[in-house]
């Protein structure tokens, strides 16, 4: 059974440090990994998607690097800002069953 | 932006009460996901679709059912709730091809 761990469970920064969030899965059989966001209470906000085929994805502030033969993919944060703090989840689809395993995820608190 | 939506947002209802939670998405998805996420706790799969007339129990076992009759809706329904299935549902549905999972805001159930 696929399992998806994130490290740290949670993570507080003050404003304008660069962070990284970790997230390690025990299958190497990847389609695809996607990482969240997750705001108290609400759903997921989609963030990046990385394609098996591909190494990293850059939207804005952030970076999502995967290597599939280490099992792991790394979410880079650039100048943190209080309006990041949430919970970041990544949720790893395999390549058999199709279906997502998802992280705990990591709540990052950035301080004023 | 994903066109993915769910009613109600939240809902108190007592013991015993059949209710429905809706789940639309304008986007055409074939593959359409319920997670139920205790507060704090990871996503776990209750129900998947991956087409019209086709549903599928998820990883963790649901007192729920869900029906399929349009592509662009996938309901939840309780037949009768009760306390131990106060918790959040969310609804997602996935891109063809690349298969970016989107979700909608959620509904927190609440049984009294």
């Amino acid at each position: 059974k696929q399992e998806v761990t994130q490290i740290p469970a949670a993570l507080s920064v003050p404003e304008g440090e660069n962070l990284v969030l970790n997230c390690s899965f025990t299958d190497s059989a990847i389609y695809n990994l996607q990482w969240f966001r997750q705001d108290p209470g609400k759903g997921l906000t989609s963030l990046l998607l990385i394609q098996s085929s591909q190494r990293e994805q850059t939207s804005g502030r952030l970076n999502a690097s995967l290597d599939k033969s280490s099992g792991r993919s790394t979410l880079y944060i650039a100048a943190s800002q209080p309006g990041d703090s949430a919970t970041y989840l990544c949720a790893m689809r395999d390549a058999n069953a199709g279906k997502s395993t998802f992280g705990d995820g990591t709540t990052l608190t950035v301080k004023p | 932006e994903a066109d993915i939506y769910q009613t109600p947002r939240y809902l108190v209802i007592g013991t015993g009460k059949k209710i429905t939670l809706e789940c639309s998405q304008t986007m055409g998805h074939d593959k359409m996901y319920w997670y139920q996420q205790d507060p704090g706790m990871e996503l776990h799969l209750i129900h998947y679709s991956y087409g019209v007339n086709s549903t599928e129990k998820g990883d963790l076992s649901s007192e729920s059912t869900v029906s399929r009759i349009r592509t662009e809706h996938f309901p939840l329904t309780l037949e009768s709730a009760r306390p131990s299935h106060t918790s959040q549902y969310l609804c997602a549905s996935r891109t063809g091809g690349g298969g970016e999972l989107f979700f909608g805001e959620g509904s927190r159930l609440t049984v009294l």
